[in-house]
């Protein structure tokens, strides 16, 4: 399944650091979505953008920054974390257009980020 | 507050046992009811949905699910589980004619060969 694409893989960066998290859909979606997925704890919607145009954010800190320059590629930008920020952050997609399809999400695999 | 509620967090069968993985929600209006799984070292994975229409939706690799409205529930059952099914399974209820999903904790399956 190469539908929706993460990178990097992993990433571990100090506090000060300031790094991106980069999620491209091959599916032709409008709609893409950032989640934090933390130990024991249920999968956290961070922000969603359809059709470029963010729609949802989640009331997630300021050092967390979205940016979806067109509808195949978001970025989550990273500055300024905290050691209880690491966790899983998965990109996922869906068509965003009408019909049952629109609400189906489709994810990546992932970044493991450690911050130390 | 809407919710989402996976009362098994650990499942262990042995090979061809029958599965039931509960899910119950909280939530009000029409939902959209999916299950997701993870495998190992994989992403996420769409096993079924349900959006409308017949309660017992099937899915992919043998499984099904059935929405029972006056009971808030979207279970997920297989007649008899596969070591290939060790994996996390997880819930996910959203409003229709919404983008927001909420997930359950998941449950993790080990099903011993």
């Amino acid at each position: 399944e190469t539908g929706v694409t993460q990178t990097p893989r992993h990433l571990v960066m100090g506090m000060t650091n300031k790094k991106s998290l980069k999620c491209e859909q091959h599916l032709g979606h409008n709609a893409m979505y950032w989640y934090k997925q933390s130990a024991k704890k249920p999968l956290e919607l961070m922000f969603v953008y359809n059709f470029k145009e963010q729609t949802e954010n989640n009331s997630v800190p300021s050092r967390f920054s979205p940016e979806c320059p067109n509808s195949s590629h978001l970025f989550l930008h990273l500055h300024t974390l905290q050691p209880e920020d690491s966790a899983l952050y998965l990109c996922a997609s869906s068509s965003g257009t009408s019909g049952q399809d629109q609400e189906t999400q489709y994810f990546g695999p992932g970044t493991r980020l450690l911050v130390l | 507050a809407q919710s989402v509620s996976q009362h098994n967090h650990h499942v262990i069968l042995s090979e061809a046992a029958s599965l039931e993985l509960g899910c119950n929600y909280s939530y009000g209006g029409t939902v959209n009811l999916f299950w997701y799984v993870q495998y190992p070292g994989q992403h996420l994975q769409l096993l079924l949905k349900y959006f409308s229409g017949d309660p017992l939706v099937k899915g992919i690799k043998g499984f099904e699910a059935e929405f029972i409205k006056s009971k808030f529930s979207f279970n997920l059952r297989k007649p008899s589980v596969q070591w290939s099914d060790t994996a996390e399974y997880f819930c996910a209820v959203g409003n229709s004619g919404t983008y927001k999903y909420i997930f359950g904790t998941g449950t993790r399956l080990k099903v011993l060969a």
